[in-house]
């Protein structure tokens, strides 16, 4: 069965630029989450979708958005970036429904570079 | 709001002696706890996972992880470290479907 797939794998942007980010989950998963990492903050939850809808968001400027597709496949977006938004972003997918949890699986990430 | 604490930001051992990563949590209910391991360049990969079966959990490539509820602890070990074993291993507990990780712990293996 395939992983988690990531595009584009590394971007270098202006500042003011906006970006999207795209994710395809392993098949059968209808959770995919989003997750930004940086050497000072580490590891941060972004958002989750379930089936098209967002349940979960965590405290990250309205810049950052996203959204899930009827097959699961998920994009992110930022807006207007800044020099800070530089920082790998994670996409994982889960089989997880309703309030079960389930093991998450990771992409191998999409560097963002802003400069 | 469930958290974990990494005890150790840096591990380093010989080749062939035992590791220990070290892991509190903080959760008001019986926590789902996760260790994920990180290569350089690379996504996380998971290493195992407590749900609150048996309270020793066996994961991948010879690491296990034992729940202590009485000292809210979720250390990770393997008996013999390899080279390759080198890399940033992150505790993790879950809220749902949101994943709060600890700061991490960079393993350096001596050869």
């Amino acid at each position: 069965k395939a992983g988690v797939t990531q595009t584009p794998r590394y971007l270098i942007k202006t500042r003011g630029q906006q970006v999207t980010l795209s994710c395809s989950p392993i098949s059968g998963h209808r959770s995919v989450s989003w997750y930004q990492q940086t050497p000072g903050q580490g590891l941060q939850f972004l958002f989750e979708y379930f089936s098209e809808t967002q349940r979960n968001k965590g405290n990250f400027p309205g810049r950052f958005s996203g959204r899930q597709f009827s097959n699961s496949r998920s994009e992110m977006n930022v807006s207007t970036l800044e020099l800070g938004d530089s920082a790998l972003y994670l996409c994982a997918s889960s089989l997880a429904s309703g309030t079960a949890t389930y093991e998450q699986y990771f992409g191998p990430g999409t560097r963002l570079t802003v400069t | 709001a469930q958290s974990v604490t990494q005890l150790d930001s840096h591990v380093s051992v010989s080749e062939g002696t035992p590791v220990l990563l070290r892991c509190n949590y903080s959760s008001s209910y019986s926590p789902s706890l996760f260790w994920y391991v990180q290569h350089p360049n690379k996504g996380l990969q998971l290493l195992l996972k407590y749900t609150s079966a048996a309270t020793l959990v066996k994961g991948i490539n010879g690491f296990e992880a034992e729940f202590k509820k009485s000292e809210t602890s979720f250390h990770l070990t393997k008996p013999s470290a390899h080279l390759r074993d080198a890399a940033e291993y992150f505790c993790v507990v879950s809220e749902g479907y949101k994943l709060s990780f600890g700061a991490g712990t960079t393993v350096t293996v001596r050869a």
